[in-house]
């Protein structure tokens, strides 16, 4: 069974730093494309950045290039997300996600249950 | 406002058929990107629902299924349940954002 266990959210002020992780398991992890995709309360899905499988390619959505590095750690089937310079419009749930495999087009199938994070003084 | 519109709500009974649209452009949908759709249930991660415009993982119901044409997507949902009330996304990739996209979601209340 496939699991994507996020953690590291939580209460942060603006301009502050925050690190998440992921924990992968029941599928090779070094084997897929992982990204991270957030939801503002009552708001919709926003892709934020994914990886390749070897975390040689990352790519990022412009609300979050230059503040925030995702890498990933395949001896540990881990995924991070590194945000910096966290400002109010960052608040979310963020979900760690594994890319469709052998897609025609980017998308994911997989999901973590999320993690909170709240930009605020 | 998304890149992708959808409808913010639909509805139906018990037993109907339900379409949820979702309009891209010619840099998206158009450009022959295909189209994911997820559900997310209340208070629950979201889940795929269609992948490639018209493929359902294992495990879902063929009451759930997925067209494209042109610049948009559809996902029909017949036989409506009560238990399929959720949100329902579209996604899909921009080329000229170099970004995925999603719609803005739509609300299914089953009545």
């Amino acid at each position: 069974e496939v699991q994507l266990v996020e953690s590291g959210g939580g209460l942060v002020q603006p301009g502050g730093s925050l690190r998440l992780s992921c924990a992968a398991s029941g599928f090779t992890f070094s084997s897929y494309w992982m990204s991270w995709v957030r939801q503002a309360a009552g708001r919709g899905l926003e892709w934020v950045a994914n990886t390749k499988e070897d975390g040689s390619e990352k790519y990022y959505a412009d609300s979050v290039k230059g503040r925030f590095t995702i890498s990933r750690d395949n001896a540990n089937n881990t995924l991070y997300l590194e945000m910096n310079n966290l400002g109010a419009e960052d608040t979310a749930v963020y979900y760690c996600a594994r890319d469709l495999r052998d897609s025609r087009s980017p998308g994911v199938d997989e999901w973590g249950q999320g993690t909170q994070v709240t930009v605020s003084s | 406002q998304s890149v992708l519109t959808q409808p913010p709500s639909v509805s139906g009974a018990p037993g109907q058929r339900v379409t949820i649209s979702c309009t891209g452009s010619r840099s998206n949908i158009g450009a022959g990107f295909d189209v994911h759709w997820y559900q997310q249930l209340p208070r629950k991660a979201p889940k795929l629902l269609i992948y490639e415009n018209n493929n359902r993982p294992s495990g879902v119901p063929d009451r759930f299924s997925g067209s494209k044409s042109g610049t948009s997507a559809s996902l029909a949902i017949t036989g409506l349940q009560t238990e399929d009330e959720a949100d329902y996304y579209c996604q899909s990739y921009d080329t000229t954002l170099s970004s995925w996209v999603f719609g803005g979601g739509t609300e299914l209340t089953v009545l």
